[in-house]
C-alpha cells in the first residue's frame, strides 16, 4: 500500500531535550516536505526536499532541521524544543516538485512542556 | 498566490450531493484550483484540481466557472464519512508543492 509514515504518533516532551520525528514514504518521490498545523495559523512549511541531500527552508524553519540522506526517508528534528513548538506535524511527499497530489502522513501531535 | 474565501460550514444529508462553493476572485491565469480535505486531524487528502475546464474523478466533481473567479466542489452522494473539513486553494505549478491551508468548510454529513 502507498503511504507515508511518521513516528511516533504522539509525543510529551520537555524544553531542551533534543527529538527526531521520522518520516518515510514507499512511494519512491523525489519531494517531501514538513508542515505544522496550529489552529487560527492554518498549515505552515517547515522545511523541504527535492531529491536527496537537497533541503530548503519554507516558511517557519526555526528551531527545526532535516535531513535527506535516502529518497524514502525525511527525518524532522528538533534540536532544543520549546514550548512554541508544540503542534501537529505533518510529513508529505509527492512524485516531484509541482506535482498536483501530495501524499500526507498520519501525523504527530507533539507536546513541549 | 490567490486568496479564496470559502463559507466556515455546511450540512449536506447523506446520500445527497454536497456542493461546496469557493471563491477566487483574484485568480490568475496560470494558478490551478485545489481541492483537499482533512477528516478530524488526519493529514490532509488530496481530492481534486482543475484550471478552467471541470473536471471529475472517482471521488468527486470540480465545476469552474468561465471567468474562474469561483468553483464549486461536488461530492454527488456523501456519506458519513466525507464529513470533513475542505479546503479549496490557488495554486501554479511553481508553488503547487507548498500548501497554505486557510480556515476551509467544515462539512457535516448527518443521516
Amino acid at each position: 500500500e502507498a503511504q507515508v509514515t511518521q513516528n511516533p504518533r504522539y509525543l510529551i516532551t520537555v524544553t531542551g531535550k533534543k527529538l527526531t520525528v521520522t518520516c518515510s514514504q514507499n512511494m519512491n518521490h523525489e519531494y517531501m516536505s514538513w508542515y505544522r498545523q496550529d489552529p487560527g495559523l492554518g498549515l505552515r512549511q517547515i522545511y523541504y526536499s527535492m531529491n536527496v541531500e537537497v533541503t530548503d527552508k519554507g516558511d517557519v524553519p526555526e528551531g527545526y532541521k532535516v535531513s535527506r540522506k535516502e529518497k524514502r526517508n525525511f527525518p524532522l528534528i528538533l534540536e532544543s524544543p520549546s514550548p512554541n513548538q508544540t503542534s501537529l506535524y505533518f510529513c508529505a511527499s509527492s512524485l516531484s516538485a509541482g506535482f498536483w497530489e501530495q501524499y500526507f502522513g498520519p501525523g504527530t501531535r507533539l507536546t513541549v512542556t | 498566490d490567490a486568496k479564496t474565501t470559502q463559507p466556515p460550514s455546511m450540512d449536506c444529508a447523506e446520500g445527497r450531493a454536497a456542493n461546496l462553493p469557493c471563491n477566487h476572485s483574484t485568480i490568475s491565469g496560470n494558478e490551478y484550483v485545489y481541492w483537499y480535505r482533512q477528516i478530524h486531524s488526519q493529514g490532509p487528502q488530496y481530492i481534486i484540481h482543475g484550471l478552467k475546464n471541470n473536471e471529475t474523478n472517482e471521488m468527486a466533481s470540480l465545476i469552474i466557472t468561465e471567468d474562474r473567479k469561483s468553483s464549486t466542489l461536488i461530492l454527488p452522494h456523501a456519506t458519513l464519512r466525507d464529513t470533513a473539513v475542505y479546503y479549496c486553494i490557488a495554486l501554479n505549478t511553481g508553488t503547487a508543492s507548498k500548501l497554505t491551508f486557510g480556515t476551509g468548510t467544515r462539512l457535516q454529513v448527518t443521516l
